[in-house]
């Protein structure tokens, strides 16, 4: 099976732009979550979707957001990119919420 | 809610020896404990999890064990090989209404392997 793919590898944005990131899943699986990891927090919880709902949201601004299709691949949206949200984006599909595969990650990089 | 505290951040060994890595968590309803293994430049990749109806859990080199009653979990690696060489991270899952859960994860092991 073809594992998690997440598009773009990396990307550099200016503060103050948005951002989309795009993650397909491991086919048949229908819980996608996402995840942002930095060298000083760790990897946290964004939120998760399963079957296009937003099943859980981790403790960031608002300004994250994200949607998952009937094809179950998923986007994660940042608007009004600040300096802080430099970080892999990773996002992790699965048959359940505690079960996860993750892709690559998205390197972002705010300038 | 949960938290996750994973020792030590780092771990130089030698190539044949031993590697443990231990997690302790605070939240009594999780029940789900996997280990990642995250290579640079990669992804975290699922390695082996353990569920908190089983007290240990072996697959070929690795092998995880549960300790409820004291709330930590440990990473056990046999006869490591330089391509054991990785950031390590583990992780705690309470269970949430509707069944999803959500991971804690711990800050993650440096294992380092010298041939």
């Amino acid at each position: 099976k073809a594992g998690v793919t997440q598009t773009p590898r990396y990307l550099i944005k200016t503060r103050g732009q948005q951002v989309t990131l795009s993650c397909s899943p491991i086919s048949g699986h229908r819980s996608v979550s996402w995840y942002q990891q930095t060298p000083g927090q760790g990897l946290q919880f964004l939120f998760e979707y399963f079957s296009e709902t937003q099943r859980n949201k981790g403790n960031f601004p608002g300004r994250f957001s994200g949607r998952q299709f009937s094809n179950s691949r998923s986007e994660m949206n940042v608007s009004t990119l600040e300096l802080g949200d430099s970080a892999l984006y990773l996002c992790a599909s699965g048959p359940s919420s505690y079960e996860q595969y993750f892709g690559p990650g998205t390197r972002l990089t705010v300038t | 809610g949960e938290n996750v505290e994973q020792h030590p951040s780092t771990l130089s060994v030698q190539e044949g020896d031993s590697a443990v890595i231990k997690c302790t968590y605070s939240d009594s309803a999780s029940n789900y404990f996997p280990w990642y293994k995250q290579e640079l430049g990669k992804g975290p990749q699922l390695i082996i999890d353990i569920r908190s109806n089983v007290g240990e859990k072996k697959d070929q080199r690795i092998a995880v064990t549960l300790n409820k009653t004291a709330k930590h979990f440990s990473l056990h690696i046999t006869e490591t090989q330089p391509e054991d060489s990785a950031v390590y991270f583990c992780a705690a899952l309470p269970p949430l209404a509707g069944g999803s859960y959500i991971p804690t994860f711990g800050r993650g092991t440096s294992l380092i392997v010298h041939p």
